[in-house]
């Protein structure tokens, strides 16, 4: 089946500008994250959705930043008043959970780079 | 706070080297995932470790958990053309989040 998508791939907005962030996990998948990842860095953690309920949302770095998934399917990443520093790669990632609790492999999307002038 | 550091940031080998990256917690781990990324490319799943003392093997890669839970190990035999790329742990340490290193990039000489 098809793999994790998000849109756009690629976006450029002038500060100041409220962008969003679209990410299509793999179906049935009930759990779904969001990372942030700079210019040669690891993908920093920003929230964690299982079905539509928001478990951890630790990792968005100020309240201009907001996810959703009301059907526990489709999400979305808003960015409210971009900012230079939020130019980079938005990653999204879908997984399953097994019966212990633990998480199984995550699978990324494509991911969206965020250009802000 | 909950922080995996991954170390060398960079490695360059020729061909036929082999290549070893650490990830090291100050914390005790739930579990630990490996990744690898291409240029230009999103993370790709590698493996999970659960146990402690886990050693998993892939074909040419070897993932070790530490005995404490407290650090991984990645290593490639016979380095490949094909391995280029940066290699990702991430940690769990229970809960939601996922915390992942700096990441190692490997470079390979022909």
């Amino acid at each position: 089946g098809a793999g994790v998508s998000q849109s756009p791939r690629y976006k450029v907005a002038k500060r100041g500008q409220d962008v969003a962030l679209r990410c299509d996990p793999i179906s049935g998948h009930v759990s779904l994250f969001w990372y942030q990842q700079a210019l040669g860095q690891g993908p920093e953690f920003l929230t964690y959705f299982q079905n539509e309920a928001q478990l951890d949302k630790s990792g968005l770095p100020s309240d201009r930043f907001f996810a959703e998934r009301p059907e526990g399917s489709v999400s979305t990443l808003k960015i409210q008043r971009t900012q230079q520093e939020d130019s980079a790669v938005y990653l999204c990632a879908s997984t399953t959970v097994d019966p212990s609790g633990l998480y199984n492999e995550q699978f990324f999307g494509p991911g969206t780079r965020l250009t802000v002038l | 706070g909950q922080q995996v550091m991954q170390i060398p940031q960079y490695q360059h080998v020729q061909e036929g080297e082999d290549f070893t990256t650490y990830c090291n917690s100050s914390t005790t781990l739930s579990n630990i995932q490996w990744y690898k990324q291409r240029p230009g490319g999103h993370p790709v799943f590698l493996i999970q470790l659960v146990k402690s003392g886990e050693v998993k093997k892939q074909k040419r890669l070897t993932f070790q958990f530490g005995e404490a839970k407290k650090n991984s190990s990645l290593h490639i035999t016979a380095t490949q053309t094909t391995d280029v790329g940066t290699y990702f742990c991430a940690g769990l340490f229970g809960g939601f989040k996922t915390i992942f290193g700096a990441g190692t990039r490997l470079f390979v000489k022909a």
